[in-house]
C-alpha cells in the first residue's frame, strides 16, 4: 500500500509570501497526483492534476511539480483567500483505490 | 456549470441504515465515474467508494467494504450511497465528487476528482 505524507502539518505565512507544500509517496506513483484546497464548510476544490496541470479557473499563482515520490505545491504569492487545508491525493493502479494525504493547513497571518 | 447536490444526511442510531443521494447537473452524468468522499469531524478527507459510468464496476475503501453500496441511476442523473450497519466512526460530512477523466475502453476510471458537492452531514449517535 502506497502511503502519502505531507509536510509541514501547518504553515503560517503573511500575504505576499511564497508557500511551499510537500507531498511524498512511499513508492513511485509517476505523475498521477492531484492537489485540493479545502475550506471549512465548503466543497473541496481541485487545484492541480497530473502533478503539474492547473485545473480550470485556478489562478496562476498555484503551481505543482514533481514526479515519482516527491511532489510540491507552490503558491507563489499568498492571497488572504488562500487559507485552508491542502491535500494531495493519488490512485492505486489495481484495485483502483484512492488515497489522500493527511493535509497541510495554511494559515494567513 | 457542474452542480452536485447531496441530500439524505441526518442523525441516526448505531446499527441502522441511511441512504444518501447526489443530484447531478451541468454535465453528461452518464459519461463519468462518480465517487463518495467523507470527512469525519476534525479529520482529513477519506475516499469511500467509486462507481463506473455505466454502473457495472464499484470499488470501496476498506473501512466501508461490505457495509456500504454505491449505485447510480443515469436516467435520473443521481448517485446514491446506501449505508448499512452504521457505527459512530461513520459520522462525517459525505461529499459526492465527479471523476476527472472521460473513460476509455482501457481505463474506466480517472485518478482525481474535478467537481465536488457541498456535502451532507451524517451523525451516528445513540
Amino acid at each position: 500500500e502506497i502511503v502519502l505524507t505531507q509536510s509541514p502539518a501547518t504553515l503560517s505565512l503573511s500575504p505576499g509570501e511564497r508557500a511551499t507544500l510537500s507531498c511524498r509517496a512511499s513508492q513511485s506513483i509517476d505523475s498521477y497526483l492531484a492537489w485540493y484546497q479545502h475550506k471549512p464548510g465548503q466543497a473541496p476544490r481541485l487545484l492541480i492534476y497530473g502533478a503539474s496541470n492547473r485545473a480550470t479557473g485556478i489562478p496562476a499563482r498555484f503551481s505543482g511539480s514533481g514526479s515519482g515520490t516527491d511532489f510540491t505545491l507552490t503558491i507563489s504569492s499568498l492571497e488572504p483567500e488562500d487559507f485552508g487545508v491542502y491535500y494531495c491525493q493519488k490512485r492505486s493502479s489495481w484495485p483502483p483505490l484512492f488515497t489522500f494525504g493527511p493535509g497541510t493547513k495554511v494559515d494567513i497571518k | 456549470q457542474v452542480q452536485l447536490v447531496e441530500s439524505g444526511g441526518g442523525v441516526v442510531q448505531p446499527g441502522t441504515s441511511l441512504r444518501l443521494s447526489c443530484a447531478a447537473s451541468g454535465f453528461t452524468f452518464s459519461s463519468y465515474a462518480m465517487h463518495w468522499v467523507r470527512q469525519a469531524p476534525g479529520k482529513g478527507l477519506e475516499w469511500v467508494a467509486v462507481i463506473s459510468y455505466h454502473g457495472s464496476y464499484t470499488y470501496y475503501g476498506d473501512s466501508v467494504k461490505g457495509r456500504f453500496t454505491i449505485s447510480r441511476d443515469n436516467s435520473k442523473n443521481t448517485l446514491y450511497l446506501q449505508m448499512n450497519s452504521l457505527g459512530v466512526e461513520d459520522t462525517a460530512v459525505y461529499f459526492c465528487a465527479k471523476d476527472g477523466v472521460i473513460p476509455t475502453v482501457t481505463n474506466l476510471l480517472g485518478y482525481f476528482f474535478d467537481s465536488w458537492g457541498q456535502g451532507t452531514l451524517v451523525t451516528v449517535s445513540s
